[in-house]
């Protein structure tokens, strides 16, 4: 079993949906939890950073943390073409040595 | 502010051969970590440094090694190079060894192993 699991997809929206993505893990030790964006042929950007449970928004982005059930998840509202990337959800004791899902493909359609 | 900044872009090798690829941080940021994205996954985490020291390693063979300079760059080698070494090595940076500080990445070197 994998430390983080990621559903890679694809998964296709219409332009203006709102996007779920989730990711579950094992390590009940994790406390730092982020979210990075990564468009082909360029490096990860990160898009939103919690600590410990709870939730974050910033902007058109939710990020949601529960450390009950080791389920974290990223919630995209009003999505737009440019949304198009591959979305990594990473995680780690610290947030130096981060433990990363396999990256979920989202494609958003005009 | 420029980014962090990785060199080359692009390199293909040979199998056995050696590569050293290169980091410069974020200014202002002291700590560089590496990271290995095989295509269709996540990246995975080799090395951290701060202030020059070696503060984590991953699930990697010996022959990856690492460094760090005074000026907070920093360079990843890896020796006898093997088919599966193929992959975007990513460098990332933040502002100190603390736990609380983001990694911010860069656009990776992309190595080919024939």
């Amino acid at each position: 079993q994998k430390e983080v699991e990621q559903d890679p997809g694809p998964l296709s929206v219409p332009e203006g949906a709102i996007v779920s993505l989730n990711c579950t893990y094992s390590n009940s030790a994790f406390q730092y939890f982020m979210w990075y964006r990564q468009y082909s042929r360029k490096g990860p950007e990160l898009l939103m950073y919690t600590y410990s449970s709870g939730n974050k928004e910033d902007g058109r982005f939710t990020a949601q943390v529960d450390k009950s059930s080791k389920y974290i998840s990223l919630f995209i509202r009003d999505s737009q073409p440019s949304d198009s990337a591959t979305y990594l959800c990473a995680m780690g004791w610290g947030a130096q040595k981060l433990v990363f899902g396999q990256g979920t493909r989202l494609t958003i359609n005009p | 502010d420029a980014g962090v900044t990785q060199s080359p872009t692009h390199l293909i090798k040979t199998r056995g051969q050696q590569v050293t690829l290169r980091c410069s941080p974020i200014s202002g940021h002291k700590s560089v970590s590496w990271y290995q994205q095989v295509l269709g996954q996540g990246p995975q985490f080799i090395f951290q440094y701060y202030e020059k020291e070696e503060r984590g390693r991953g699930n990697f063979p010996d022959r990856f090694s690492a460094r760090q300079f005074p000026n907070y760059s920093s360079e990843l080698n890896v020796n006898a190079l093997l088919l599966g070494d193929s992959a975007l090595y990513l460098c990332a940076s933040s502002r100190g060894q603390g736990d609380y500080s983001p990694l911010h990445f860069g656009n990776g070197t992309r190595l080919t192993v024939t």
